[in-house]
Formats: structure tokens, sequence, C-alpha cells
């Protein structure tokens, strides 16, 4: 079935570095995706979202890049901070707008 | 700008009884999404409501309800509740039927003893 994978089920890194969160979909018709951000006890935060007519897109702090080729997606986050710590789901649309298939997750800890 | 809400925050149940649980969507979102979260997993696709109708769903039971009122608000309704359906329960809302810029609320973790 269709299916959202992370390569990375946990990532440490250091305070003020950059992270890489990786992730791979299934779904060759998917054409749009999501970065969100879950910390512990709270509801996934909207970070970033990308569509398929797209390669790359910049926020504040934050970079996603989409890869069709492979079906790969990647969220930068630059200057790694403490508040960073929480766990990171990609979300892909199957569907045209209908409904999200979300992986695993991937938990990224900062270190001081 | 109030953002998506849902109630209560927790809630324990016994084995066969019965749930609702409520959402009040982002304002100026008329499109609710109800997703199932077990520990430590994605959140799973319930289903979605739009213009007071279930537009689509996942792979949940029959047991699994819901509605939405014409203020775009929603509820969802588990009957006969299994000890596997302890979650977290999390409401996302949207625009027009679809799934772009969905937001979520903080959830609503159900306990099933």
């Amino acid at each position: 079935g269709e299916s959202v994978g992370l390569h990375l089920p946990t990532l440490s890194v250091q305070e003020g570095d950059n992270s890489i969160i990786n992730c791979a979909y299934s779904n060759s018709a998917s054409d749009y995706f999501i970065w969100y951000k879950q910390e512990s006890g709270k509801g996934p935060q909207f970070i970033i979202d990308i569509r398929s007519n797209m390669d790359k897109r910049q926020g504040q702090r934050v970079t996603v890049l989409l890869n069709k080729t492979v079906k790969h997606l990647s969220l930068q986050i630059a200057a790694t901070q403490p508040g960073d710590s929480a766990v990171y789901f990609c979300a892909e649309n199957p569907n045209y707008g209908q409904n999200f298939v979300f992986g695993p997750g991937t938990r990224l800890s900062v270190l001081p | 700008d109030a953002g998506v809400t849902q109630s209560p925050t927790h809630l324990i149940k016994t084995r066969g009884q019965q749930v609702t649980l409520r959402c009040s969507p982002k304002s100026g979102h008329d499109t609710v999404s109800w997703y199932q979260q077990a520990l430590g997993q994605g959140p799973q696709f319930i289903f979605q409501y739009y213009e007071e109708e279930e537009r689509q769903r996942g792979n949940f039971p029959d047991r699994f309800s819901g509605h939405q009122f014409p203020n775009y608000s929603s509820e969802l309704n588990v009957n006969a509740l299994l000890l596997g359906d302890s979650a977290l329960y999390l409401c996302a809302s949207s625009l027009q039927g679809s799934v772009y810029e969905q937001y979520f609320g903080p959830g609503t973790r159900l306990t099933v003893t």
C-alpha cells in the first residue's frame, strides 16, 4: 500500500549545527507534501509545505527539498536550537488533496 | 487568529462505552479531518468532513463516525470502545475539501480501560 517512510528514526545534532531529516515516499502520483513538527503531548505543528511542481522551498531557518526522480523529501534546519527537539513527520498527499499519509517520524535531539 | 481547538483534552473510558470528541477548526477554515495517532506512530487518517458530509474515509470500521455542523465544527464518535482505540485523536482543518495548508489541533488523549 501507499506509505511514507523515514531513513533515520533518530537524529542527534549539536546546538548550532544544521540538521537534515530525510523522508522517502512511495507514490509517484503524490502532488503535495507537508513537514510537521510534533512536541511531546502536542498536536503536529505545520512547518513548511511543497508542491510537486517545485524542488525547493525555503522558510524561516528551514528548507524543504523534493527529488521526484527518487521520491525523496528532506527537511533542512539551519542553526539547530534546543527548541527544535521534537519528532518530525513528513506527510504525503497521494490523491489530490483528500488526505495525508504519514510516516512513523524522526526524533530530533539537540545536544547542548 | 484562533487555531484549531479540541475538547476534551483527556478522557478515560471503559471497554464497550461510547465517546464523542469535539473540534473547532481554525478561523476561516471549512474542512475538518480526523486522525488517530497511536503511541510512537504517525497519525492515521480516519475521515474528512466538508460541507457537512463525509468526503473521504480511511481504513477504520463503522464504529467510527462523525458529524460536521453548519459552523464547520465537527464531532468524532466511537462506539463499542476497544482497548486498541486508546490513542491521541487529532483534528485538522483546511479549506474547501482539500488538505492544503492543513493545521492540527492539540488532540484528545483517549484511554480505554
